[in-house]
């Protein structure tokens, strides 16, 4: 069965300095990989996602993730963090595209 | 984009009322639903896969008689707290996909809060 562990509930970054929310997953079979979105008391927005392909993929504002198979990682990363980014974020996999499963997600804090 | 939309957004109801959560796809067919719940400051645990025009396949632990899932439709589900309870209060989230991809939209989730 798949899984997936986010190392670090709470992670606080100054703005304009560079985001990193780190993602590990257990899969049997080459995964699908998700970087997810919440903004309080609203549901879940894709930030981007991996499938097949390039192992680095780009996402919605200004977000990007590699796929490192030798490490089992997903990485989101962000250059420079806005104010704005402050929300939830959740990793998840699925294998080949069934039913998603979620890390316990990386509260991103975000001060001036 | 694809929109999946849940109504209500809030919902506050007294114990031992039944509640219904409608989830639809607006703009596209899906067959296969998925209902998650989320507790408070925790991540989203799978509830059930609801499958249009078959029973619903719950994940371990869930009451299947508590939470009611009816895919009558392509393009609606619905999630059904029977009797619900206070530690029924919740935050419930679904999410489709349509048939040909295996893109999974999300809805804006329902608050659900039993006195």
């Amino acid at each position: 069965a798949q899984s997936v562990t986010q190392l670090g509930s709470h992670v606080s970054v100054s703005e304009g300095a560079l985001v990193l929310l780190r993602c590990n997953y257990s899969s049997s079979v080459p995964p699908y990989l998700f970087w997810y979105v919440q903004y309080p008391n609203q549901g879940l927005q894709l930030l981007l996602k991996y499938t097949t392909g390039a192992t680095l993929v780009k996402g919605i504002n200004g977000f990007e993730a590699e796929f490192k198979k030798s490490e089992t990682s997903f990485h989101l990363t962000k250059p420079s963090a806005h104010m704005s980014d402050a929300a939830e974020y959740f990793c998840a996999v699925s294998e080949r595209g069934q039913k998603l499963v979620f890390g316990t997600g990386t509260r991103l804090l975000v001060s001036p | 984009g694809a929109v999946v939309s849940q109504h209500p957004s809030r919902v506050i109801c007294k114990s031992g009322t039944s509640v219904k959560i409608e989830c639809r796809s607006l703009d596209f067919q899906a067959t296969t639903m998925f209902w998650y719940r989320q507790f408070p400051k925790q991540s989203l645990m799978l509830m059930a896969t609801s499958n249009e025009g078959s029973k619903a396949t719950y994940e371990q632990g869930v009451e299947k008689d508590k939470f009611l899932i009816n895919h009558a439709s392509l393009t609606l589900s619905t999630l059904t707290v029977t009797s619900a309870h206070p530690e029924d209060s919740s935050f419930y989230i679904c999410s489709a996909r349509p048939s040909n991809t295996g893109e999974l939209f999300f809805g804006e989730g329902s608050r659900l809060t039993v006195l």
